[in-house]
């Protein structure tokens, strides 16, 4: 079956420290995978996909087909990030969520 | 500007009563989806459309329905509403697939 996964619930890190935010999928065809991201009261935007190859307020995401993984990371954390992040797979026409990691960074 | 609004952005309801959310999009986007997120769940789909007068269901479809009879609307129907469905419910809508989907702001359900 499809499915995202990310294991983590909660990641906490101090400022200047590096993230990485996990994820996994299962899915039998070529994934298009996404990472949203929801600040606090705010709606979910969209973060950065796989195939910009963009880096998006210093995060980057690389998809590893080998270990279907598409961990978010980012070298040095700011307070700013802290928020929830969903990883999202594009499954023929539905879009289907992770159960999301809440990332805190502590000053 | 394009937006996908929600409406009401809160609501207290009985058990037992009809619920109707809104959600109306301005992007001409032909999907259009339904989402509730609770804690440890994340976002699950509850229905989706591909374009008008087509529905269909997702993943926690039970107690819930939608219609598109336009499309900029997709409003979500609880049939009989149960405590299990209190929870933030999510609408977005996106050009087509593997593109990026923009998202209402929430509307917060509570079913006392």
């Amino acid at each position: 079956a499809q499915r995202v996964t990310q294991p983590e619930k909660l990641l906490s890190v101090f400022k200047g420290a590096p993230v990485e935010l996990k994820c996994n999928y299962s899915y039998s065809g070529s994934p298009e995978l996404f990472w949203y991201v929801q600040y606090s009261r705010q709606r979910l935007q969209l973060l950065l996909r796989h195939i910009s190859r963009e880096s998006i307020k210093g995060f980057t995401a690389d998809l590893n087909k080998g270990e279907t993984s598409f961990h978010l990371k980012k070298p040095f954390a700011q307070e700013e990030d802290s928020a929830m992040y969903y990883c999202a797979l594009w499954v023929t026409d539905k879009l289907i969520f992770g159960t999301g990691t809440r990332l805190q960074v502590f000053p | 500007d394009a937006e996908i609004t929600q409406s009401p952005r809160h609501k207290i309801t009985e058990t037992g009563r009809q619920v109707t959310l809104a959600c109306h999009q301005t992007w001409n986007h032909n999907n259009m989806f339904w989402y509730r997120q609770d804690l440890g769940h994340g976002l699950r789909l509850i229905h989706y459309s591909y374009g008008v007068q087509d529905t269909n269901k997702g993943e926690v479809s039970d107690g819930y329905s939608v219609s598109r009879s336009n499309t900029e609307d997709l409003p979500l129907t609880l049939e009989s509403a149960a405590s299990s469905q209190t929870s933030v419910y999510f609408c977005a809508s996106s050009e087509g697939a593997n593109t990026e989907a923009f998202f209402g702001q929430g509307t917060r359900l509570t079913v006392v």
